[in-house]
């Protein structure tokens, strides 16, 4: 157990629909990372969060968009969704004081997006 | 999006076999990674790698941070059931941000 939560575990929803994703970072962590897993484009960072403040950008659609809370939770919100959307979204976490090792993530368990 | 190139794509092994498995990028890391993910799993850190050369073990895992800072290695000494899975690597350019680029993997099967 990583002590990364995401929710939904699995999610199945129309094209053009919007979608919420949640992750709750390991106690401590205050960095949250959101990655992007499928078939054909393998694992891609999305963004980073440090603190509540966007640290990082990746291969973020426009229409994908995210957040981080005070208590360090974290909303990855995905609009206008199309099939190509379709994939395995993780968050990971990582900064919790004293513990900093360049590279290191912890994983959630993901959350299975489906668009039919 | 941005990939590292990983092969074997698969291996498909008998217990207690050795394995190895590598990493090249076209452009060089400051940081090389190696994950596993079970199924079901999210990714899970085996072993991190930080300068040039460096060679680190883990258990039955040994990895090598590449001379030419381009590539990586990972070997996995006398294969056991549980190693099944999907390995990747990953490489991070500077050390002001955890943005990882991961590879393409390569899924490992044994069998006992």
């Amino acid at each position: 157990d990583s002590g990364v939560t995401q929710t939904p575990k699995h999610l199945i929803t129309a094209t053009g629909q919007r979608v919420t994703l949640r992750c709750s970072p390991r106690s401590g962590d205050l960095s949250v990372y959101w990655y992007q897993q499928s078939l054909d484009q393998g694992l891609q960072f999305l963004i980073q969060y440090y603190n509540g403040e966007e640290r990082a950008k990746g291969n973020i659609l426009e229409r994908f968009s995210a957040q981080q809370f005070p208590d360090l939770h974290s909303e990855l919100n995905l609009s206008s969704l199309e099939l190509g959307d379709s994939a395995l979204y993780f968050c990971a976490s990582s900064g919790r004081t004293g513990e900093w090792r360049t590279g290191e993530l912890f994983f959630g368990e993901g959350s299975r997006l489906t668009v039919l | 999006g941005q990939q590292l190139n990983q092969s074997p794509q698969s291996m498909f092994i008998q217990e207690g076999e050795d394995v190895s498995m590598n990493c090249t990028s076209s452009s060089i890391f400051n940081t090389w990674l190696w994950y596993k993910q079970d199924p079901g799993e999210g990714p899970v850190l085996l072993i991190a790698l930080y300068k040039a050369g460096e060679l680190t073990s883990n258990g039955r895992l040994t990895a090598q941070f590449g001379i030419t800072r381009k590539d990586s290695f990972l070997n996995i000494s006398a294969s056991i059931p549980s190693d099944v899975g999907i390995y990747f690597c990953a490489g991070q350019r500077s050390g002001a941000t955890n943005k990882l680029i991961f590879g393409t993997g390569t899924l490992l099967a044994v069998q006992p």
